[in-house]
């Protein structure tokens, strides 16, 4: 299996542009994950999904963030309008639920490394 | 909501010596441990993890140590190889998994 993939690998964007980060997770993963890592908060969980659906975005710092996922192999985090201290590397993960997600191992893909000017 | 500390922040040993890096959680109710390590220019990835009913797990030079009572636990390495320089995360979950701040660890050949 090819891992989780994440595009773009860099992003460099202005002031109030829209951002949009992409993800496949692992095939016939059910949960999935997204990071924003800085040197000042670490690794910072923003959301996450099981089947699809929405589960805990309480992560998500403002509203100018979303996240969605239209099918099984497919994750979008944007950004509308982007701020300088938007700037970090931004992970997505998956798992597969093997009888409550606390067991279940995450794969993070490589990352975004997101730049706001 | 869960609290995980971990430390030191950075880490310095010569090449054959041993590290060790801890972490402590605050809710009592996780039960899952996993460490990560992440290289630069990539994400994290998992070495080695433990459930909250085994007190040690060991695998090869990496072993992780879990105090349920003092809710504190430990990731050591043996016979450290300067491809062991990295970015280590420990993490504490019940449900989701709330990561420490990570510690960089430089093995000098």
């Amino acid at each position: 299996d090819a891992g989780v993939i994440q595009s773009p690998r860099h992003e460099v964007t202005e002031m109030g542009q829209e951002v949009t980060l992409r993800c496949k997770p692992i095939s016939g993963h059910d949960y999935l994950f997204w990071y924003r890592q800085t040197m000042m908060r670490g690794l910072e969980l923003l959301i996450y999904f099981n089947n699809n659906v929405p589960i805990d975005d309480s992560g998500m710092p403002e509203d100018r963030f979303s996240a969605k996922m239209p099918n099984a192999s497919f994750s979008t985090l944007k950004i509308q309008p982007s701020e300088p201290r938007d700037s970090a590397v931004y992970f997505c993960a998956s798992s597969l639920n093997k009888g409550g997600m606390s067991k279940n191992i995450q794969y993070f893909g490589a990352g975004t490394r997101l730049s706001v000017l | 909501g869960e609290n995980v500390e971990q430390h030191p922040s950075t880490l310095s040993v010569q090449e054959g010596d041993s590290a060790v890096i801890k972490c402590t959680y605050s809710d009592s109710a996780s039960n899952y441990f996993p460490w990560y390590k992440q290289e630069l220019g990539k994400g994290p990835q998992l070495i080695i993890d433990i459930r909250s009913n085994v007190g040690e797990k060991k695998d090869q030079r990496i072993a992780v140590t879990l105090n349920k009572t003092a809710k504190h636990f430990s990731l050591h390495i043996t016979e450290t190889q300067p491809e062991d320089s990295a970015v280590y995360f420990c993490a504490a979950s019940k449900n989701q998994f709330y990561f420490g701040t990570g510690t960089s660890l430089t093995v000098i050949p």
